[in-house]
């Protein structure tokens, strides 16, 4: 079975800083893949981010990126330049490479603070 | 673009009562999902199907029943609806394959069961 866990519940970081979310995973699959998803109050899922796990180079997109470690199982979502825009939920997900069934972290509560 | 439309919103129900929860697709994607949030939680998965007139269960799905007639639609019925059932219900859908395309979530439907 696969398990991911994110073990901040909640964050706040101070508009224009950085700030780093963590994740952690467990899984016997050597293929799969791993999201980020952005959830603000309108309860909207939204990709952020994501990485192959067959891939060494870290994902980027625009102000996010991500530290993927396979040998941790860790995948980290850095935030740089924070937006009052980015208070949200974000969810950490696994995939496994045969098939769609999407495994969620418990969540981490951001709020940037202006 | 409609993407995946879910219906109804809101809803509340008297324990003991059924209803359907409507999911449609217009990408033409072969997988298609539910997925129910509660707090502290994240998303966990009740049922999922690979194609039409293939359904299987996922992590949480007691109380619930499925169906996939079509490649659009994928209805979940809740036959006896209980209190613990009162949750935030999201629909998602995707190519299959594990080629690692995002899923495409719906704006998810609010049921409290009283």
């Amino acid at each position: 079975a696969q398990t991911v866990t994110q073990s901040q519940p909640e964050m706040s970081v101070q508009e224009a800083e950085t700030v780093t979310l963590s994740c952690t995973y467990d899984t016997s699959e050597s293929n799969y893949y791993l999201f980020w998803y952005k959830q603000p109050p309108s309860r909207q899922m939204i990709l952020v981010i994501r990485q192959e796990a067959y891939k060494q180079q870290n994902a980027t997109e625009n102000r996010f990126s991500v530290n993927f470690q396979k040998a941790a199982k860790s995948f980290s979502l850095k935030i740089s330049d924070s937006q009052l825009g980015d208070t949200a939920m974000y969810f950490c997900a696994f995939m496994k490479n045969t098939g769609n069934q999407f495994y969620f972290g418990t969540g981490t509560s951001l709020t940037v603070i202006p | 673009n409609a993407g995946v439309t879910q219906t109804p919103k809101f809803q509340v129900l008297k324990t003991g009562q059924s209803m359907t929860l409507q999911c449609a697709q217009d990408m033409n994607h072969e997988y298609m999902s539910w997925y129910r949030q509660d707090p502290g939680m994240g998303l966990r998965l009740i049922h999922y199907s690979v194609g039409a007139g293939i359904t299987d269960q996922g992590e949480v799905p007691n109380g619930y029943n499925v169906s996939r007639s079509t490649t659009e639609d994928f209805p979940l019925r809740l036959l006896s609806a209980a209190p613990s059932q009162t949750s935030v219900y999201f629909c998602a859908s995707s190519v299959t394959g594990g080629r690692g395309n995002t899923i495409y979530f719906g704006e998810g439907s609010w049921l409290t069961v009283v």
